[in-house]
């Protein structure tokens, strides 16, 4: 079946302009999560969404950053007013519970985000 | 915090054996995840071991976790040109649905 999807795979953009990046998780899966992967470092945590719970947005580097997921599937992570520094590859994961067992996360490829 | 420490990098000859290495900081740890991640890819589960074990065995890649010095290693014997990825390193409490990830181990295959 079809895998987490995301778009656009690569996105250039200006410096202070605003980008969107989408996720298509795994049908049936209640779990998603958003990380951003920096050359050389892990995966840093941004954002967690579990049904219809309020998300965890402990992860969100700054008030620029923010996700929305629409009916419990797409979700959508913009970016307002880039910066250099925001250049990195956004991952976007599903699963299929919330956790406390063995949670597999299965990852989309990724959006390459640079900004010049 | 918790941590999850990683080599970046792990250089072998195709046909030997490789050994990743990675250590952890949370004692409440109840499963340990290795992760894949092909060029362009995203990451993808090899395997994962839960923490009343101590070794586990899936055809050539065998993954050994020393508790008591919050040690996990992952081996691949028989190292082949497409076992070229990074590989991550995770933990997982079990009252967490987060993962804490290591910075990832980039494995390189001379030939």
């Amino acid at each position: 079946g079809a895998g987490v999807s995301q778009s656009p795979s690569n996105k250039v953009t200006e410096k202070g302009k605003d980008v969107e990046l989408r996720c298509d998780p795994i049908s049936g899966h209640t779990a998603l999560y958003w990380y951003r992967q920096s050359l050389g470092q892990g995966l840093e945590f941004l954002i967690y969404f579990q049904g219809n719970s309020a998300p965890d947005k402990s992860g969100l580097p700054s008030d620029r950053f923010s996700a929305e997921r629409t009916g419990g599937s797409v979700s959508t992570l913009t970016i307002q007013r880039t910066q250099q520094e925001d250049s990195a590859v956004y991952l976007c994961a599903s699963s299929p519970n919330s956790g406390g067992a063995h949670n597999e996360q299965f990852f989309g490829p990724g959006t390459r985000l640079t900004v010049l | 915090g918790e941590d999850v420490e990683q080599s970046l990098f792990l250089s072998v000859r195709e046909g030997d054996s490789s050994v990743i290495n990675c250590t952890y900081t949370d004692s409440s740890s109840t499963y340990l995840y290795w992760y894949k991640q092909e060029p362009g890819a995203g990451l993808q589960l090899l395997t994962y071991i839960f923490s009343n074990m101590d070794m586990k065995q899936d055809q050539r890649l065998t993954v050994l976790l020393n508790k008591k010095d919050k040690h996990l290693s992952l081996r691949i014997a028989d190292t082949q040109t497409g076992d070229s990825a990074i590989y991550f390193c995770a933990e997982k409490a079990d009252s967490n649905y987060q993962l804490i990830w290591g910075a990832g181990t980039k494995l390189i295959i001379k030939p």
